[in-house]
């Protein structure tokens, strides 16, 4: 089974310009969240999304939305980017129900963004 | 807002000896812990969890969980210098949020031969 698949690895834009990435989650797992980590620190919560509704959004400007589609799949975007978004993008899926406890996650390649 | 903070690394240790890695949480509500493992340029992935009190071993890696004094960690016997990596623990969000994980900043382990 594949795992959760990210698009694309890694891509360089520049200040001002805009980006989407897209995750594709494990096969039956209906939960999508996001995550930025910066060098050096841990994963930062951005969103997260079940049945293609927003469950959960973490402390990140309105640059940031996502959308999460009928095949569960989902994208990122980031508009007017910033130095400061440079980062690795990492896509998180799980099989848990909405309400069903703690909750185990299965993490993407990610998608290495740098913005210069 | 939960907070988790680790033991500050970088940790070096030799092969085959203990690796003790630490965590503090903030929110004496939190019921379940997580440690995943990220080695250099990839992903993290999940190497236990935890939700009681006291010891869960899985192989090499052990898991401490002590509710009162708000500490997790994670002991990793006859390291190998495969196990050089960061670490990092994470607790669930939890209500609607149950799919956000909140990390610390990790603990860099180098074992070497």
């Amino acid at each position: 089974d594949a795992g959760v698949t990210q698009s694309p690895t890694h891509l360089i834009k520049t200040r001002g310009q805009h980006v989407t990435l897209r995750c594709s989650p494990i096969s039956g797992h209906k939960s999508v969240s996001w995550y930025q980590q910066v060098l050096g620190q841990g994963p930062q919560f951005i969103f997260q999304y079940y049945e293609k509704e927003e469950r959960g959004r973490g402390n990140f400007p309105d640059r940031f939305s996502a959308r999460q589609f009928p095949n569960y799949s989902s994208e990122l975007n980031v508009n007017a980017l910033l130095l400061g978004d440079s980062a690795l993008y990492l896509c998180a899926s799980s099989s848990r129900t909405f309400g069903s406890g703690a909750n185990v996650l299965t993490f993407g390649a990610g998608s290495r963004l740098t913005v210069l | 807002q939960k907070e988790v903070e680790q033991n500050s690394g970088p940790l070096s240790v030799p092969e085959g000896a203990i690796a003790s890695l630490n965590c503090t949480y903030s929110d004496r509500g939190s019921q379940s812990f997580f440690w995943y493992r990220q080695y250099s340029g990839k992903s993290p992935e999940l190497i236990m969890f935890i939700y009681s009190n006291g010891d869960k071993e899985d192989g090499r890696f052990t898991a401490q969980l002590n509710k009162a004094s708000q500490y997790v960690s994670l002991l990793i016997r006859d390291s190998q210098p495969s196990d050089s990596a960061t670490y990092l623990c994470a607790l669930p969000g939890g209500g609607t949020s149950y799919g956000k994980l909140t990390f610390g900043q990790g603990t860099i382990l180098t074992v070497h031969p």
